[in-house]
């Protein structure tokens, strides 16, 4: 079974910065849309930030507009998350998916951070 | 606050049946034929159950099934067996988001 693998989670104090970075195959990653999703403790899925395959479009959920900044190299088949100002309630697991018309058909194990 | 709401457990014994709902509004669910829905094992990458509403993702057994009626969707699963003890999450395109919203995720348990 595919999955994407996930790294660069850790502990960091509020207001720190910390980059997340996703490794794909690189037959599944050079021509998809990819998405970064969190689940913080007890809490649900969210959509954090999402990228087309060019990378030069890029979509953020509210609650990180202009502190996140996702980007991609597909010359190394690699998905990334720059992530700062970072507070409390970003302490979450972040998984990588590959999206499809609307959905994830792709993901990986997660990375945890924890602010 | 979840864009969707799904109840935050089911439960059923083993060989029954449980149906999952999940709830969005005109501007979700009600519009769109893009529900999905997923399984979260702990440590496990998540998994793609169903997708487009009903359609199954590749491997996933035919007692899962999905379906939708007005702004709910639901996820049944059928012969419950004890690997299907998860979390499950349902999501959909929504009108005006460039991105997919999700439930706030049902803890499944077969007891």
């Amino acid at each position: 079974e595919v999955e994407l693998v996930e790294s660069g989670g850790g502990l960091v104090q509020p207001g720190g910065s910390l980059r997340l970075s996703c490794a794909a195959p690189g037959n599944i990653f050079n021509i998809h849309f990819m998405t970064w999703v969190r689940r913080a403790p007890g809490k649900g899925l969210e959509s954090v930030a999402k990228t087309n395959p060019d990378g030069r479009d890029k979509w953020y959920a509210d609650s990180v507009k202009g502190r996140f900044t996702i980007s991609r190299d597909n010359s190394k088949n690699s998905l990334y998350l720059e992530m700062d100002s970072l507070s409390v309630e970003d302490s979450a697991v972040y998984y990588c998916a590959k999206e499809e018309w609307w959905h994830f058909d792709i993901w990986g194990r997660g990375t945890m951070v924890t602010v | 606050q979840s864009a969707l709401t799904q109840p935050p457990s089911a439960s059923g014994s083993p060989g029954q049946s449980v149906t999952i709902s999940c709830t969005g509004t005109s501007s979700d669910i009600g519009v769109y034929d893009y529900v999905s829905w997923y399984q979260l094992h702990p440590g496990k990458a998540p998994k793609l159950m169903i997708y487009e509403v009903n359609k199954r993702s590749s491997g996933v057994p035919d007692r899962f099934s999905g379906s939708k009626s007005g702004n709910t969707a639901s996820l049944t699963v059928s012969g419950l067996q004890p690997e299907d003890e998860a979390d499950f999450y349902c999501a959909s395109h929504a009108a005006g988001n460039s991105v997919v919203v999700f439930g706030g995720g049902t803890k499944l348990t077969v007891l």
